[in-house]
């Protein structure tokens, strides 16, 4: 069974601090893994698609990386406008549903 | 201005009735899905659609009914059988193309309470 577990749950750091989020997952064979960014009572906001190993994509502070294991959603001196749940989801190939992981609930203290 | 909108954003129902989500689209997307959110979750597939008058059930399609009589419409009902529906309910639509993949795009969402 396709699984994507989402770690830390939540995260607080200092406006400026860097960190990364993690999102590990368990596939039979991937078509891709997504990156939401989801504010509270609103639709997620589509951030990234990554398709294979050692693929990265970067958005303004926010950079995604891609193992056959795992992804990362790096970010760097965020802002308080950064606060937000990071919603991680991976398809596997010939599948048509995404499954999502629980969510990391960051917020950046100014 | 393409995109997926969602209504009522908040709607409150009674124990035994049926109520009906409103989801619309207008980015001629092919494949549309419904999700259901629950605090600490993850989101949930209920159904999806990927042409009219076509739909799969999802993980958790119980109590759950839908219809696409229209490329741009893809309502969800919430039966009297559905014994928990209190939840965040998210519409999605993506294009579907055989040569790509094409990511999914959601609404707003719909606050489903149970009185």
């Amino acid at each position: 069974e396709d699984q994507v577990t989402q770690s830390p749950e939540a995260l607080r750091l200092q406006e400026g601090e860097s960190s990364s989020l993690n999102c590990s997952y368990t596939v039979s064979g991937l078509r891709g893994l997504f990156w939401y960014r989801q504010d509270p009572g609103k639709g997620p906001e589509f951030l990234f698609t990554l398709y294979s190993a050692g693929e990265e994509k970067e958005k303004e502070r926010l950079k995604a990386t891609l193992t056959k294991k795992e992804s990362f959603l790096h970010i760097t001196a965020p802002k308080p406008e950064d606060s937000a749940t990071y919603l991680c989801a991976v398809q596997a190939r010939g599948a048509q549903k995404l499954v999502f992981g629980q969510g990391t609930r960051l917020t950046i203290n100014p | 201005d393409g995109g997926i909108t969602q209504s009522p954003k908040y709607l409150f129902r009674k124990e035994g009735q049926n109520v009906t989500l409103s989801c619309e689209q207008n980015l001629n997307h092919d494949a549309m899905y419904w999700y259901r959110q629950d605090p600490g979750q993850g989101l949930r597939l209920i159904y999806y659609s990927q042409i009219v008058n076509d739909f799969q059930k999802g993980d958790i399609a119980e109590g759950y009914s839908v219809s696409r009589e229209k490329k741009e419409s893809f309502p969800l009902t919430v039966t009297s059988a559905q014994k928990n529906p209190t939840a965040f309910y998210l519409c999605a639509s993506r294009s579907w193309d055989r040569s790509s993949y094409n990511e999914q795009f959601f609404g707003p969402g719909t606050r489903l309470t149970v009185l």
